[in-house]
């Protein structure tokens, strides 16, 4: 069975703090994502990574930056958390390939105060 | 704007009763996704439709894919509590491109 796994299910941060959320697949996927999933928005981009040191931009990219220093771990770095980033984060992994399944992890809930 | 829109978003329905989801998006995507989410719970891969005209079926689920029309259906025949959650369709912004666009879900309660 293919494994998302993100290593922090629950946090509460306060306002300004550096934020880390980290994420290891086990498939050899090379495609890695996060999103954030808000009530009546669905999930939205926030940043993909098609293979190691390698990041796109998705659709809200603004506050956040990403690691993916090795092929099975890409980490997303709130810089300074406000509370508009709280929310669910979502990690998920692919093949390479259209047409691939994508597989989430199970989510991390930050709420920032 | 690139776009997946899903009807409808909330669903309420009776044991035993057959009922479609649509999702109808403006990308030019020949993939389809669509996800089931329980309550609290992460996103788990139900379908993935890779043609025009593909069909795909598992227990009670039935999807299909046209991409002259942009439309999937996602049809629930003689509905289940156990079918409860919330349904997502994704598609890609273009073939290749990984930027997946998501539906924003919708709302599922089968009643007993």
């Amino acid at each position: 069975d293919v494994k998302v796994t993100q290593s922090s299910r629950y946090l509460v941060k306060r306002t300004g703090e550096k934020v880390f959320l980290e994420c290891v697949q086990d498939m050899d996927h090379e495609n890695m994502f996060w999103y954030r999933q808000d009530p009546g928005l669905g999930l939205r981009l926030i940043y993909f990574s098609y293979d190691v040191k390698m990041k796109e931009k998705g659709d809200i990219p603004e506050g956040y930056s990403v690691s993916r220093e090795k092929k099975e771990r890409f980490s997303l770095i709130l810089e300074s958390a406000s509370t508009n980033q709280t929310s669910m984060y979502l990690c998920a992994s692919s093949y390479r390939g259209s047409g691939n399944t994508i597989y989430f992890g199970e989510g991390s809930w930050l709420t920032v105060v | 704007e690139l776009k997946v829109e899903q009807n409808p978003l909330f669903l309420s329905m009776q044991e035993g009763k057959n009922y479609t989801i649509y999702c109808n998006y403006s990308t030019t995507s020949d993939r389809l996704y669509w996800y089931r989410q329980d309550p609290g719970k992460s996103l788990e891969s139900l379908f993935v439709l890779l043609s025009n005209g593909a069909v795909k079926q598992e227990g009670r689920l039935m999807a299909s894919l046209d991409t002259k029309a942009r439309l999937s259906t996602l049809h629930i025949t003689a509905a289940v509590h156990d079918l409860s959650a919330t349904y997502f369709c994704a598609v890609d912004r273009a073939s290749g491109t990984y930027k997946y666009i998501f539906g924003t879900g919708t709302r599922l309660k089968v009643l007993a």
